[in-house]
């Protein structure tokens, strides 16, 4: 069964402190990983989707990097309106998996990002 | 402009009750999904429709019953309401089906509570 982990579950930032989240998963080959980024009250906002390792995206101050076993979301010289949970999301290959169901999307529980004024 | 719309915003009824959640997305998208986040915050799949056809039906309770009567619209009708049903409730879409690989839009989801 597919899993993904994200770390940590929380993370206060001063703003203009750089960090790095952490999403670490388990799928039957990796079709493309996603970030989202949620807001209180509201439904995710698509950011990035990377599809094979050593790929990275870029946005703002945020930037995505994927490895064969996490991806990693870093955030430069981060302000408090990045304030958010992040979740990250898996999809597995149509070829491993022999349910539809299994390609949907598996997400993270996120963490949750405060940057401090 | 809207993208992906759901209504109710909040939503509290009393156990065993029926209620329906309704979805609209104003992007063309063929693909549209039910989610569930419960109180730990994991988004999980529920059903999945491509034009209007049941493509995806993960195991969920049969009071749960989507329906899709054009592909711009998805509703969720819950009949018999219990507890474990409180959670938020998300509509998405997407241009393509699984395992085509396109980003969701999520609506703004539906706070339900089951006292």
């Amino acid at each position: 069964e597919d899993q993904v982990t994200q770390s940590p579950e929380a993370l206060r930032l001063q703003e203009g402190e750089s960090s790095s989240l952490n999403c670490s998963y388990t799928v039957s080959g990796l079709r493309g990983l996603f970030w989202y980024r949620q807001d209180p009250g509201k439904g995710p906002e698509f950011l990035f989707t990377l599809y094979s390792a050593g790929e990275e995206k870029e946005k703002e101050r945020l930037k995505a990097t994927l490895t064969k076993k996490e991806s990693f979301l870093h955030i430069t010289a981060p302000k408090p309106e990045d304030s958010a949970t992040y979740l990250c999301a898996v999809q597995a290959s149509a070829k491993r998996v022999s349910s539809g169901s299994a390609r949907q999307l598996t997400f993270g529980s996120g963490t949750q990002l405060t940057v401090l004024p | 402009d809207t993208a992906v719309s759901q209504t109710p915003k909040y939503l509290v009824t009393q156990m065993g009750n029926d209620k329906s959640i309704k979805c609209e997305q104003n992007l063309g998208h063929d693909t549209m999904y039910w989610y569930k986040q419960d109180s730990k915050k994991f988004l999980k799949i529920m059903f999945s429709y491509n034009n209007k056809e049941l493509i995806i039906n993960e195991t969920v309770p049969n009071r749960f019953s989507p329906k899709s009567p054009d592909k711009a619209h998805l509703n969720l009708h819950i009949n018999s309401l219990e507890l474990g049903d409180s959670a938020v409730y998300f509509c998405a879409s997407s241009h393509k089906p699984p395992p085509g690989l396109r980003e969701q839009f999520f609506g703004p989801g539906t706070r339900l509570t089951v006292l």
